[in-house]
């Protein structure tokens, strides 16, 4: 059964850089399929983040511009998410998830618990 | 980018009553890459639908999906009490991958 784990800091300083990680197991991430990461501010909608495949092709989201990077460890079997000078309007619950293709067809099929990221001071 | 607008907002049903979801897209893209996830209070979303018309794995029956152009809907046939919660649609073939503004099925 594949779950995915996130991690990091819950209070992130502003302009500071928000770095979490995403912990696999149940699949080894160097088997393929892209790595994402999505976010939901507080009684909002979700977004996504950005997602990596094998670190060398990775997409995000044009409205976050240049701040986001999203990185695999094969060794580790996990995945990192860094976002660089924080706002509050970054505060959100991030989820990190798979995105698989099945004959031909793409989803979001597996998804992390989440985890708690607010920036103040 | 490509903008789905789910409605309606809210759908006040009771138990055992149908619920139908509505999703339109901005742009016409291939129904391949069209999901339905549903996002219970305090949990993550979860894959109901993809492709969309195919249910995920352990998704009952009563959860059916369509497509018509851009016009994409998912059907729950008759509600039970844990199908009150939010669903989004998606598209994740073309970043920036968009999702809907959500539906909240309330009883």
């Amino acid at each position: 059964q594949v779950q995915l784990q996130e991690s990091g800091p819950g209070l992130v300083q502003p302009s500071e850089t928000l770095s979490l990680t995403c912990a696999v197991s149940g699949f080894s991430i160097s088997n393929g399929y892209y790595w994402a990461w999505i976010r939901q501010p507080p009684g909002k909608g979700l977004e996504w983040i950005g997602s990596s495949y094998h670190s060398e092709t990775t997409y995000s989201n044009p409205s976050l511009k240049s701040r986001v990077a999203i990185s695999l460890d094969t060794s580790k079997n996990q995945f990192s998410l860094s976002l660089t000078s924080v706002t509050a309007a970054d505060t959100a619950m991030y989820y990190c998830a798979r995105r698989i293709v099945m004959a031909g067809n793409w989803a979001f099929d597996i998804w992390g618990q989440g985890t708690k990221v607010t920036v103040s001071s | 980018e490509i903008v789905l607008t789910q409605s309606p907002g809210t759908l006040s049903l009771s138990p055992g009553e149908r619920a139908s979801l509505s999703c339109r897209a901005s742009q016409a893209f291939s129904s391949s890459y069209l999901a339905w996830y549903q996002q219970r209070p305090g949990q993550a979303p979860r894959l109901l639908i993809y492709a969309a018309s195919s249910r995920a794995t352990g998704i009952p029956d009563r959860f059916s999906g369509s497509a018509s152009g851009t016009d994409f809907t998912l059907t729950i046939s008759r509600l039970e009490p844990e199908d009150f919660a939010v669903y989004y649609c998606q598209q994740c073939g073309f970043s920036p991958f968009t999702f809907g503004q959500g539906t909240r099925v309330e009883i």
